[in-house]
């Protein structure tokens, strides 16, 4: 079954705000990487973040890591419209086979 | 300069047709990879190439048929298409098979309609 689950579904908040997204997984991990999709484009890494690791901060965004809850958070601060996008968490399996595992992604909406 | 390419962008077809997809990448990568991504946004992988040898092959009709000249391009072809085929195809690379390098980058995509 699917390796990531993003929550929540989808985010409205308005500009300046700050704005979180969950992912959850099910199995031991070498990496989880976070991806933004614009309407219509393919999509584009933001971050990497290895097992050992716990937090990773890249500009505007922090990624968090909790290997014992398996699960990763997406913080995005002071959003902007150009944040209005979707944001998918993906997976790869430590040991396991060399595929990178999607989640559904968060719906993001940014409200200028 | 586009780091990955797909085309056709958009893809127009009659149930039972065969297409192909073409994917060409400039970033030097070794490694290659097919997505379908459906209406709800799910994004499941299809294939992928390690200079030009076949890595995964998830559990994907055989209607559908990558290929990969060289390790540049991976192609898709698909056969007798279906209603259920219709989708976004991306098209991805990533520099190589090791876990940390797995960074992908993405094409923009071919939006396939089956009519």
């Amino acid at each position: 079954s699917q390796q990531g689950e993003e929550d929540p579904q989808a985010l409205s908040i308005q500009e300046g705000e700050n704005a979180t997204m969950n992912c959850s997984y099910k199995t031991s991990i070498n990496n989880l990487q976070w991806y933004r999709q614009n309407s219509g484009r393919g999509l584009v890494h933001l971050i990497l973040i290895r097992s050992n690791e716990r937090e990773k901060h890249s500009g505007r965004l922090r990624v968090t890591l909790d290997t014992s809850k398996k699960s990763s958070s997406l913080l995005i601060t002071a959003s902007r419209a150009a944040d209005t996008a979707s944001y998918f968490c993906a997976t790869v399996r430590e040991g396991g086979s060399e595929k990178l595992v999607f989640g559904k992604g968060t719906k993001l909406t940014v409200n200028p | 300069d586009t780091a990955v390419s797909q085309t056709p962008k958009y893809l127009v077809t009659q149930m039972g047709n065969d297409k192909s997809i073409k994917c060409e990448q400039n970033l030097g990568h070794d490694t290659m990879y097919w997505y379908k991504q459906d209406s709800k946004k799910f994004l499941k992988i299809m294939f992928s190439y390690n200079n030009k040898e076949l890595i995964i092959n998830e559990t994907v009709p055989n209607r559908f048929s990558p290929k990969s000249p060289d390790k540049a391009h991976l192609n898709l072809h698909i056969n007798s298409l279906e209603l259920g085929d219709s989708a976004v195809y991306f098209c991805a690379s990533s520099q190589d098979l090791r876990p940390r390098r797995k960074t992908q980058y993405f094409g923009p995509g071919t939006r396939l309609l089956v009519l």
